[in-house]
């Protein structure tokens, strides 16, 4: 069964922590992203990665980072959290054709910033 | 700028009625659309697609309307289920994109 696996389903963290969530695929996906989703606001993406080492900033990449140094590893990182980025974080991954095949979302991970 | 709009953030139907979804889209370039449905504490999963070069899609119980000109769809939920609450997102694309634009999404309530 494929699967896009995120290593936590439940953070709480202090506001100015740096903050890391690792997504990991198996599927041989090249595509990857972050979203996140709040109430009323929808799916909104932070970042992407289309290939190792590369990414695009999404809608919101303000206040966050990520890293892909390997095609099934994508790692979000909040650099010093606030309270406004509590929220849920979906990872996805994708075959190149992402208009045809769609996404593969993880279960999520709910951060609460304190 | 929202380009895929829900504007129903909840709906409320019995069980064994039909459930429509609707969702609208501003970007005439959009030329493929699916729906993804969500449980609380989960990801989104596919539930169904279609392509601009069709106007309807079957799968089971559900259905996808796509009127082009009016830059509408819908998704037809029949008979539904208990088990069909959830939060439906409709997202669009288009052909060589590598992104997904989603809705802000509709939660779904069926009542027994």
């Amino acid at each position: 069964d494929v699967k896009v696996t995120q290593s936590s389903r439940y953070l709480v963290k202090r506001t100015g922590e740096k903050v890391f969530l690792e997504c990991v695929q198996d599927m041989d996906h090249e595509n990857m992203f972050w979203y996140r989703q709040d109430p009323g606001l929808g799916l909104r993406l932070i970042y992407f990665s289309y290939d190792v080492k590369m990414k695009e900033k999404g809608d919101i990449p303000e206040g966050y980072s990520v890293s892909r140094e390997k095609k099934e590893r994508f790692s979000l990182i909040l650099e010093s959290a606030s309270t406004n980025q509590t929220s849920m974080y979906l990872c996805a991954s994708s075959l190149v054709d992402s208009w045809y095949y769609g996404y593969t979302f993880g279960s999520g991970t709910r951060l609460t910033v304190v | 700028d929202q380009q895929v709009k829900q504007n129903s953030p909840s709906l409320s139907v019995q069980e064994g009625r039909i459930s429509i979804l609707n969702c609208d889209y501003t970007n005439s370039m959009f030329d493929y659309f699916l729906w993804y449905k969500k449980y609380p504490a989960e990801g989104p999963t596919f539930l169904i697609s279609i392509s601009s070069i069709k106007d309807k899609n079957e799968d089971g119980r559900f259905t996808v309307f796509l009127n082009k000109s009016a830059k509408h769809l819908s998704l037809h939920i029949v008979p539904s289920q208990p088990g069909d609450s959830a939060v439906y997102f409709c997202a669009a694309s288009r052909q060589g994109a590598q992104k997904l634009v989603f809705g802000q999404g509709t939660r779904l309530t069926i009542n027994p």
